[in-house]
């Protein structure tokens, strides 16, 4: 079945710590995204790549940061320069057309 | 800039009462529109969509009719169900803002028995 995977579902970081969520798609969409959703809120762009090799920030992208280095993969590093990262990380996908599709995401906790 | 403005939640409803969940836009050029629902502890799931004025997207015996004049897609069910418990998250995208989905606060709905 085609469809977006993010690993792992709950993570646990101390303060001080990198850490990467992982992000895959077989649905062979171009584009990719990372959105963060805090309790009661909207979702929010942290960054998002339309090809292999380029990605822009979105409108919360500091303390983050990406890679694109095949289309099937997006992965993010939340860095210890993000001073709030607790929340839920979302991960989409899209071809040209407009409709996105979201992984299960990935609810990061910090200790 | 784009904005997409949801009724305020949580909306408690009666299993089989008719739900209506207001959403509105502001976009330039001709937005595509989508309403997107999210289970608890999950992603969200695409529910239905709209491509231009007067389409209705539906699914689910959920509707929503895209209305140029009144820049609205309000979300619409006849008899909700225990089931539809969830998160509704409207949403939009446009050319202008290069395909990046614009979403609404989001609407949470408790259906009770």
């Amino acid at each position: 079945d085609g469809g977006i995977t993010q690993s792992p579902k709950y993570l646990f970081r101390k303060e001080g710590q990198n850490v990467t969520l992982s992000c895959e798609q077989n649905l062979n969409h171009d584009a990719m995204y990372w959105y963060r959703q805090d309790p009661g809120q909207g979702l929010r762009l942290i960054y998002y790549s339309q090809i292999v090799n380029d990605f822009q920030k979105g409108d919360i992208a500091e303390g983050y940061s990406v890679s694109r280095e095949k289309k099937e993969s997006f992965p993010l590093t939340v860095t210890s320069a993000q001073k709030n990262p607790t929340a839920f990380y979302l991960c989409a996908s899209s071809l040209t057309s407009y409709e996105q599709f979201f992984g299960p995401g990935t609810r990061l906790t910090v200790l | 800039g784009n904005s997409v403005t949801q009724m305020e939640g949580p909306v408690t409803l009666s299993e089989e009462a008719f739900l209506t969940i207001n959403c509105t836009y502001t976009a330039t050029g001709y937005p595509s529109l989508f309403w997107y629902v999210q289970y608890p502890g999950e992603g969200l799931q695409l529910l239905l969509k709209a491509t231009k004025a007067d389409d209705k997207g539906s699914n689910k015996g959920f509707e929503a009719t895209y209305r140029k004049e009144t820049t609205s897609f309000h979300l619409e069910k006849g008899s909700v169900q225990v089931s539809d418990s969830a998160v509704y998250f409207c949403a939009l995208s446009s050319n202008n803002a290069g395909n990046m989905l614009t979403f609404g606060g989001g609407t949470r709905l408790m259906v009770k028995p």
